[in-house]
C-alpha cells in the first residue's frame, strides 16, 4: 500500500518551454501533497506544499509564477516548470500525506529528472 | 550553519560490517525523526520512523534519538550489499507544519 507514482520518469525539453509533472497516489487519498527538488549529492529541498482544493504553499525562494502547482483531487497533483532553463535541471520529487494518516508520515514517488537543454 | 548536518560519505564497509549513520540538528523543536534509503535515480523509501528520544529496532536496522544532544542514529547490522544507497535523515515538528527537513544523505556502499 501507500504507492505514489510519478509521470514522466525523465524529460528532456528546450530552453523556453513548459514541462508537466505529475504526482498520483495510488492506493489512499492524499490530502496533501509536496514538492522536492534535488540536485546531485545534496539533499532534499521542500519547494511547496499543496492541499487538495487550495492554493499552493511555495518556500522562501521559489518563485510560484515559475512553478505552477494544482492539486485537483486527493489523488492528482501536477508541477508545471514554465519557461524552462538549464538552471532548472534537477531531480523533482513529490511526496504524498495521507489522508487520517500520521502528520509526519510522507509516501515518495520515484521521482522525475528534468534536463532542460 | 544547516539545520541538519549529515556527513555525505561516500562510506565503504564489507559485507557483514555494523553501519553507524549519524545526523546532528540544531533546531530543539524538532520531535519526529526518520531515516529514508536512497537508490540511485529513485524516491526516498521510510525505514524507520521515531518520536523524541529512544531506540527503536526493526529487524536489522536499529534507530536512536538523543534529543539532549540533537544527535539521531540508524544501525545497520550483518549490512548486506544490497543495502547500498544513500540514507538521508530527516525531521519535523508539529509547529513546522510537519514539513521534513533532510540531511544531506550518506552515500553507503556495502562490498563482498
Amino acid at each position: 500500500g501507500a504507492v505514489v507514482s510519478q509521470h514522466p520518469s525523465w524529460v528532456i525539453c528546450k530552453s523556453g518551454t513548459s514541462v508537466k509533472i505529475e504526482c498520483r497516489s495510488l492506493d489512499f487519498q492524499a490530502t496533501t501533497m509536496f514538492w522536492y527538488r534535488q540536485f546531485p549529492k545534496q539533499s532534499l529541498m521542500l519547494m511547496a506544499t499543496s492541499n487538495e482544493g487550495s492554493k499552493a504553499t511555495y518556500e522562501q525562494g521559489v518563485e510560484k509564477d515559475k512553478f505552477l502547482i494544482n492539486h485537483a483531487s486527493l489523488t492528482l497533483s501536477t508541477l508545471t516548470v514554465t519557461s524552462a532553463h538549464p538552471e532548472d535541471s534537477s531531480f523533482y520529487i513529490c511526496s504524498a500525506r495521507e489522508a487520517g494518516g500520521q502528520l509526519n508520515e510522507q509516501f515518495f514517488g520515484p521521482g522525475t529528472r528534468l534536463t532542460v537543454l | 550553519q544547516k539545520e541538519v548536518e549529515q556527513d555525505p560519505g561516500p562510506l565503504s564497509v564489507p559485507e557483514g560490517a555494523i553501519v553507524s549513520l549519524n545526523c546532528t540538528y540544531s533546531n530543539s523543536a524538532f520531535q519526529y525523526f526518520m531515516w529514508y534509503r536512497q537508490y540511485s535515480r529513485k524516491g526516498p523509501e521510510l525505514l524507520m520512523y521515531t518520536y523524541s528520544s529512544g531506540n527503536k529496532e526493526d529487524g536489522r536496522f536499529t534507530a536512536q534519538v538523543d534529543k539532549s544532544s540533537k544527535y539521531i542514529s540508524l544501525f545497520i547490522r550483518d549490512s548486506q550489499p544490497s543495502d547500498s544507497a544513500t540514507y538521508l535523515c530527516a525531521m519535523s515538528f508539529t509547529g513546522g507544519g510537519n514539513k521534513l527537513t533532510f540531511g544531506t544523505g550518506t552515500q553507503l556502499k556495502v562490498e563482498l
